[in-house]
């Protein structure tokens, strides 16, 4: 089983959409999540970042993290075009642990 | 505003060639990583390095060395290139300082290597 599991996709929603992006994780060691969104041919940039389980709201985004089951799941509200990007989960077991990425969700909103 | 930069956004070269790519960051970060990213496969971590001189082996070190003489550069080193390490090449850095949003990393625009 792969430690970070993240459906690639690709995902294609109309405008104004409510978006969810999800990842799977098989290491309870995990403490630290968070979601980078990379547009075509350029860097990843950290989108939102979250601390256990719980709740994270950034304008139209929320991140969402259940130790639990755990699962990680990105919200888009009111999707613009300019959201279309591939989404790529992280996370990590702690201070001065290296990140681990899922594949990433090429996700495309259309006008 | 932090920034990483590469030294090339494109690059094409022969099998059996060396390459060196470069990355910089301008924010005095401690922590910088090279990672390739591949359609299917993600990003995968090649070497980080957490201090000058130092280095540590990621997920994928095989066929690849790195440098890191300064503080804000991080140098990577294909020995002898293969078609095989044809990918898109991203740069990393980051603060370690007990703080998660200290931590994360900011990324550069990524190199994309061609191997003939």
């Amino acid at each position: 089983q792969k430690e970070v599991e993240q459906d690639p996709g690709p995902l294609s929603v109309p405008e104004g959409a409510i978006v969810s992006l999800n990842c799977t994780y098989s290491n309870s060691a995990f403490q630290y999540f968070m979601w980078y969104r990379q547009y075509s041919r350029k860097g990843p940039e950290l989108l939102m970042y979250t601390y256990s389980s719980g709740n994270k709201e950034d304008g139209r985004f929320t991140a969402q993290v259940d130790k639990s089951s755990k699962y990680i799941s990105l919200f888009i509200r009111d999707s613009q075009p300019s959201d279309s990007a591939t989404y790529l989960c992280a996370m990590s077991r702690g201070s001065n642990y290296k990140l681990t990425f899922g594949k990433g969700t090429l996700l495309t909103v259309n006008p | 505003d932090v920034k990483v930069t590469q030294s090339s956004r494109y690059l094409v070269k022969r099998t059996g060639e060396k390459v060196f790519l470069e990355c910089v960051q301008d924010m005095d970060h401690e922590n910088m990583f090279w990672y390739r990213q591949d359609p299917g496969l993600g990003l995968r971590l090649i070497y980080f390095s957490y201090d000058v001189k130092m280095k540590e082996k990621g997920d994928i070190p095989e066929g690849y060395s790195v440098s890191r003489e300064k503080k804000e550069r991080f140098s990577l080193i294909l020995e002898s290139a293969s078609t095989n390490q044809t990918s898109m090449y991203l740069c990393a850095s980051s603060f370690t300082s007990g703080q998660v949003w200290r931590e994360t990393q900011y990324f550069g625009p990524g190199t994309r290597l061609l191997v003939l």
